[in-house]
């Protein structure tokens, strides 16, 4: 069965400084990979997927294949980053069913 | 204004109780979703429903039941055979291709 691995519960990193929240996946196929986060007292919401190759809030994150790896990343961190982030695995095309890891609480210290 | 509405917020049982969670939804999404969320753990898939009428067990099915009898609706069931009831419920729904939308959680505590 495919699983998401997120070694870290929790991260502190200073304000301004790069940010990397690790996300590992066990599949053999194509997977999609998605990043969600939780801000304090907000609703789990979308926060970017590899597919749209995109930068949210200056959050990036690369599919690696080889590593078989997804992990999140910002050059330089916000006070406003401070929340709980969940990678997620989907592997059925012919569903949107997803697998999450057990999340990364990132603090930024100001 | 469109979203997903779960209720109550806060549910308290007895042992031996069954319970039901509710789940709505006006975002006229195809698929929905229950995840069971405790800490350390992250979100657990408990059944999902990919259209009115018929539904999957997830990972954790065991203890629960659901109903998908309208498209909007999708309430959970705590059985009182579910050993380890106390958690923090999330709702959500699809459509496809684009992810998840979440509801704001029900967080059912076993007195």
């Amino acid at each position: 069965a495919q699983r998401v691995t997120q070694p870290e519960k929790l991260l502190s990193v200073f304000k301004g400084a790069p940010v990397e929240l690790k996300c590992n996946y066990s599949y053999s196929g194509s997977p999609e990979l998605f990043w969600y986060v939780q801000y304090s007292r907000q609703r789990l919401q979308l926060l970017l997927r590899h597919i749209s190759r995109e930068s949210i809030k200056g959050f990036t994150a690369d599919l690696n294949k080889g590593e078989t790896s997804f992990h999140l990343k910002k050059p330089f961190a916000q006070e406003e980053d401070s929340a709980m982030y969940y990678c997620a695995l989907r592997v059925d095309f012919g569903n949107e069913k997803l697998t999450f890891g057990t999340g990364t609480r990132l603090t930024i210290i100001p | 204004d469109g979203g997903i509405t779960q209720s109550p917020k806060y549910l308290f049982r007895k042992e031996g109780q069954n319970v039901t969670l509710s789940c709505e939804q006006n975002l006229n999404h195809d698929a929905m979703y229950w995840y069971r969320q405790d800490p350390g753990q992250g979100l657990r898939l408990i059944y999902y429903s990919q259209i009115v009428n018929d539904f999957q067990k997830g990972d954790i099915a065991e203890g629960y039941s659901v109903s998908r009898e309208k498209k909007e609706s999708f309430p959970l069931t705590v059985t009182s055979a579910q050993k380890n009831p106390t958690a923090f419920y999330l709702c959500a729904s699809s459509n496809r291709g684009y992810g998840y939308t979440f509801g704001s959680g029900t967080r059912l505590t076993v007195v």
